[in-house]
């Protein structure tokens, strides 16, 4: 079965400083991996994605995520955080072959960049 | 592009009354899901269409619940005898038809609290 882990509830990083939210994932075959940020009261926000390729994936706001397959993991990171970061960050898996195309989520990490 | 809506943003409904959700998704787009995410939890799968044919729908999704899709553009999520376990954020997303492991785009969600 497919599944996601994000080993950490919360991170707490200082403005300025390099940020990685973390993600393990499980699946039977190759995967699609996702990071989407939440801010309260607003809908989800697709921030990068891993497909095929390069390992290191960048994305929208200075954001970048490593895929490694040996360790089944693909942690979100910034070099330096900015306080308006701070918002719920969820990773998500779906498997690329099959006719499933639901993803499957992690609970999610609530990211807080302090001042 | 006006990107995914949905409507209405909140409801508040009593225990036992119907309520039926609306999506509206990116215009180009054939491929169309529902999600419930509930406070401190990602996203849950609920049921995905492939134009105006619904190809899965998960265990969650109880003889209550209904979604169509007739003409293969905009979607209603309906729930009848609403519980107060029914009470969450309703996302709907939509994706592109040719898939390349494309990104889910996410409207604003629907809010529903079962009183």
């Amino acid at each position: 079965a497919q599944s996601v882990a994000q080993p950490e509830d919360q991170v707490n990083v200082a403005e300025g400083n390099p940020l990685t939210v973390k993600c393990t994932y499980s699946v039977s075959g190759n995967p699609y991996l996702f990071w989407y940020v939440q801010y309260p009261n607003r809908g989800l926000q697709f921030l990068l994605k891993y497909i095929t390729g390069d390992n290191l994936v960048k994305g929208s706001y200075g954001f970048e995520a490593e895929f490694n397959k040996s360790q089944t993991s693909f942690h979100l990171k910034k070099p330096s955080a900015l306080v308006s970061d701070s918002a719920l960050y969820f990773c998500a898996v779906r498997e690329k072959t099959g006719n499933n195309r639901k993803l499957i989520w992690g609970l999610g990490t609530s990211l807080a960049v302090n001042p | 592009d006006t990107g995914v809506s949905q409507d209405p943003r909140h409801k508040i409904t009593k225990r036992g009354q119907n309520v039926t959700f609306r999506c509206d998704p990116i215009s180009e787009h054939n491929r169309l899901y529902w999600y419930r995410q509930t406070l401190g939890q990602g996203p849950e799968f609920l049921t995905y269409f492939q134009n105006e044919a619904q190809l899965e729908k998960s265990r969650l999704l109880s003889d209550r619940f209904s979604a169509e899709r007739p003409k293969g553009s905009f979607s209603t999520l309906e729930i009848q005898r609403t519980e107060q376990g029914d009470s969450a954020m309703y996302l709907c997303a939509s994706s592109p038809a040719r898939d390349l492991g494309h990104e889910q785009y996410f409207g604003p969600g629907t809010r529903l609290t079962v009183t």
